[in-house]
């Protein structure tokens, strides 16, 4: 299975809005409501900021929102703060493996806050 | 607070067989699913598998994993555990459990960093 396709990087200055997107393919992303979002800073664990599309777990802000068309899915942060620099990692259940299904994730993008 | 603790050595030989534990705090594996996650050093994330006790423990691993991997359950314990096979260097990487739904991911361990060297 073939990891989800993520730009290296983006960049944003406080204030403003930024996206970033994931595609994937009929199997994964543009096939199944079941795509993810994770923030990891620096030596810390990933922390889930989006899940099944564009549900926002509790305590996460509402300037992370989520939405997908097609094959691609995408993370928009509205009114950047200095804190939101960090990785960034998509993630989607797949079905082209095996009858269970699995997940695969996205290769990450870096997020400078300028 | 759900709170998870990933331990084991830090060290494995080549064509060893690397062994991590998953401790529970908080909460009872009981009910979730029990994922085991890794990163390999300035990498991205790769999901291993899973182990889903609501259904007797049901397994599912990462395809290109699969032959090598086997996740387990210790509910006396409350712990999780991890075994990788024939490991070669391309194993080394921060390992972590996670608990979620079936396909995401919501609470983390703070990883653990094994090495695979001679």
């Amino acid at each position: 299975q073939s990891a989800l396709t993520q730009p290296a990087s983006v960049s944003g200055s406080p204030g403003q809005s930024i996206t970033i997107p994931c595609t994937g393919t009929s199997s994964d992303v543009g096939g199944h409501n079941y795509v993810s979002w994770y923030q990891q800073h620096p030596g810390k664990a990933p922390k889930l900021v989006i899940y099944d599309v564009n549900n926002r777990p509790s305590g996460v802000s509402y300037r992370f929102s989520g939405s997908k068309s097609g094959n691609t899915a995408s993370l928009t942060i509205s009114g950047l703060q200095a804190e939101d620099e960090a990785d960034y990692y998509c993630s989607s259940y797949t079905s082209s493996s095996t009858l269970e299904g699995s997940v695969v994730f996205g290769g990450g993008t870096k997020l400078t806050v300028l | 607070q759900v709170q998870l603790q990933e331990s084991g050595p830090g060290l494995v030989k080549p064509s060893e067989t690397l062994s991590l534990t998953c401790t529970v705090s908080g909460g009872s594996i009981s009910s979730y699913y029990w994922s085991w996650i890794r990163q390999p050093p300035g990498k991205g994330l790769e999901w291993i598998g899973y182990i889903y006790m609501h259904t007797s423990g049901s397994t599912n691993y990462n395809p290109s994993l699969k032959s090598r991997v086997t996740i387990s359950e210790d509910t006396s314990k409350n712990q999780v555990s991890l075994k990788v096979s024939s490991v070669t260097a391309a194993d080394t990487a921060v390992y972590y459990c996670a608990r979620g739904g079936h396909w995401d991911f919501d609470y983390w361990g703070q990883g653990t960093l094994v090495t695979v060297s001679s």
